[in-house]
């Protein structure tokens, strides 16, 4: 089992809808949890990071962390062409680490 | 305050040579890590530097190298390139105050193997 796992899409949306980009991970100790965008040819940029249970929001995003279940979320409402990229996933595991693992990402797609 | 910088932005080098790759990280900033991105393989860590010591350590072979400076920027650098060493090669900067501290890319050395 892959420690972080994401569904590589693409997930395509219209543009206005909600993209749902979820994640998954395999160290029920994980403490921090990262959304990093990155778009083709480009270098990853971090979006938002969440470390308690629950929903965290900024702006059009918002992380949503469950850590009983091991998984967290990123939704983006209202939906632009210009979110098109791949989205990923990283996870800390805590315990002494200070690197996250990063999963493959998620492309997105948002059509006019 | 002025993002990470990654000097050179491209490369093109023949198999068998030596590359340096070299990481300005955020003011303050004194953890900088390295990662290795294809489209195959993904983010793959390299190597964290903390205080000009390397503190962790991915699986990538003994022709990976890295340094840190008293200044925090960083140099990484590969001898006997391979062609399968074609790839993006980001580093990210972080304060590492904490095990949650945010890591912060910087542009990328795009290196071509010939």
């Amino acid at each position: 089992q892959k420690e972080v796992e994401q569904n590589s899409g693409p997930l395509s949306v219209p543009e206005g809808a909600i993209a749902s980009l979820n994640c998954t991970y395999s160290d029920r100790g994980s403490q921090s949890f990262f959304w990093y965008r990155q778009y083709s040819g480009k270098s990853p940029e971090l979006i938002m990071s969440i470390y308690s249970n629950g929903d965290k929001e900024d702006g059009r995003f918002t992380a949503q962390l469950n850590k009983a279940s091991q998984y967290v979320s990123l939704l983006i409402r209202d939906s632009q062409p210009s979110d098109s990229a791949t989205y990923l996933c990283a996870v800390n595991r805590g315990g002494g680490s200070y690197i996250p693992t990063f999963g493959r990402g998620t492309s997105l797609i948002v059509h006019p | 305050k002025a993002g990470v910088t990654q000097t050179p932005r491209y490369l093109i080098k023949t198999r068998g040579q030596q590359v340096t790759l070299s990481c300005s990280p955020i003011s303050g900033h004194r953890s900088v890590s390295w990662y290795q991105q294809t489209p195959g393989q993904g983010l793959q860590f390299l190597f964290e530097y903390f205080s000009e010591t390397q503190r962790n350590k991915g699986n990538f072979p003994g022709r990976f190298s890295g340094r840190q400076f008293s200044n925090s920027r960083s140099e990484m650098n590969v001898s006997t390139l391979e062609l399968g060493d074609s790839a993006l090669y980001l580093c990210a900067s972080s304060t590492r105050l904490a095990e949650g501290s945010e890591q912060f890319f910087g542009p990328g050395t795009r290196l071509t193997v010939l």
